[in-house]
């Protein structure tokens, strides 16, 4: 149980487009989602922290029109780099949380999404 | 905000001995602290956690401790293999719809034969 999947895994755009990541829940519903960027070498930086059906909440430093994130369903959150730039190439990884799990603290991660901008 | 300190960043350890990784902590309201091994380009996994109500936990060769007045908390490995080679990161959260992790920095631990 609680499995978290990324699509697509990675990812190689060209400067100026844009790249959607996708995270779903497989077998639990995740009132939660949060963003995470990790360049090389370094650790989690929390992005974003979305919750189903509101708008998600930026930490200080993310450009929120630049990391468009939508959780439109308690399965499915979506994060959209807008206007990538080789700076925003990264390791992006989501993680999900139930509102049960919420009270004990649990985030179960997906696998990733490599992201490589030209 | 949080902020985690952890130490070292790298740790060199022979199979077969033990291995410690050291974390503080900034907010006395967190209460909730895992640890997660994250190998190179695959999602963090946690390995063990343990809450403020308890001072220590153990599973297997793995254990942690953890020091409230202090807000320091520890992940001991015993009797180390080839395949706790790894990057391990601690995190610290209070719980709660609100709550967040943040992470230490990393240690990248390497096991040689």
């Amino acid at each position: 149980g609680a499995v978290v999947s990324q699509h697509p895994s990675w990812v190689i755009c060209k400067s100026g487009t844009s790249v959607k990541i996708e995270c779903r829940s497989l077998d639990f519903q995740a009132t939660t989602m949060f963003w995470y960027r990790q360049f090389p070498k370094q650790s989690l930086m929390l992005m974003a922290t979305s919750n189903e059906g509101s708008k998600a909440t930026y930490e200080q430093g993310v450009e929120k029109d630049k990391f468009l994130i939508n959780h439109a369903s308690l399965t499915l959150s979506t994060l959209t780099v807008t206007s990538a730039h080789p700076e925003d190439s990264s390791f992006y990884i989501c993680s999900a949380r139930t509102s049960g799990r919420a009270i004990a603290g649990e985030q179960f991660f997906g696998p990733g999404t490599r992201l490589t901008v030209l | 905000g949080e902020n985690v300190e952890q130490h070292p960043s790298t740790l060199s350890v022979q199979e077969g001995d033990s291995a410690v990784i050291k974390c503080t902590y900034s907010d006395s309201a967190s209460n909730y602290f895992p640890w997660y091994k994250q190998e190179l380009g695959k999602r963090p996994q946690l390995i063990i956690d343990i809450r403020s109500n308890v001072g220590e936990k153990k599973d297997q060769r793995i254990a942690v401790t953890l020091n409230k007045t202090a807000k320091h908390f520890s992940l001991h490995i015993t009797e180390t293999q080839p395949e706790d080679s790894a990057v391990y990161f601690c995190a610290a959260s209070t719980t709660g719809t609100a709550s967040k992790l943040t992470f230490g920095t990393g240690t990248r631990l390497q096991v040689t034969l």
